[in-house]
């Protein structure tokens, strides 16, 4: 069973430059959410996909955030105009949405450098 | 706002003995916490959790202890192994924002021969 992957790894954009972050979450997962790791601080809470409901969107830092989850399962999260405060490790979770569902399986996660 | 925090940024101990890892919270609404353990250059993993109902849960070398009225959590490991060395992370989740996990800032543990 695969677990959550990411891609790319790392990457490094100019500022002003948007930029896509990939998330393929664990099979037959519900619940998929994004969080960011700056330098270091904490996991912070981005946005959140539960089944077919609107997404969670009150952790987004600005509008030049968004994310979207496709069909239920790949989710992209979209950065415009990068700035160099938006330089971080960028991790994606899924859970299964039952009983366990506060339990959140990581991806590896984005490095994210503006330069 | 950071309503989860871990205020030791490092602990070192020595293989075999006792690592304590302390968490404390602010929101009186979180009723669910776990800890993640967190590799270089990986995700964070899952190690374990307590509900709000229980004031202890223990998994192997791993126990967690849930302190209410206190606000207060820790991350007991027995006896630390040179694979413990990691980032450790306390986080909470509120049962009106489920999902939504508000992690601690973490600690990094170094297990020591």
């Amino acid at each position: 069973g695969a677990g959550v992957s990411q891609s790319p790894s790392n990457k490094v954009t100019e500022k002003g430059k948007d930029v896509e972050l990939r998330c393929d979450p664990i099979s037959g997962h519900t619940a998929l959410y994004w969080y960011r790791q700056s330098l270091g601080q904490g996991l912070e809470f981005l946005i959140y996909f539960q089944g077919n409901s609107a997404p969670d969107k009150s952790g987004l830092p600005s509008d030049r955030f968004s994310a979207e989850r496709t069909g239920g399962s790949v989710s992209t999260l979209t950065i415009q105009r990068t700035q160099q405060e938006d330089s971080a490790v960028y991790l994606c979770a899924s859970s299964s949405g039952d009983l366990d569902a506060e339990k959140q399986y990581f991806g590896p996660g984005t490095r994210l450098t503006v330069t | 706002d950071q309503q989860v925090k871990q205020n030791s940024p490092s602990l070192s101990v020595q293989e075999g003995r006792i690592s304590i890892l302390n968490c404390d919270y602010t929101n009186s609404m979180f009723d669910y916490f776990l800890w993640y353990k967190k590799y270089p250059a990986e995700g964070p993993t899952f190690l374990i959790s307590i509900s709000s109902i229980k004031d202890k849960n223990e998994d192997g070398r791993f126990t967690v202890f849930l302190n209410k009225s206190a606000k207060h959590l820790s991350l007991h490991i027995v006896p630390s192994q040179p694979g413990d060395s990691a980032v450790y992370f306390c986080a909470a989740s509120a049962y009106d924002s489920w999902g939504k996990l508000q992690f601690g800032a973490g600690t990094q543990v170094v297990v020591t021969p």
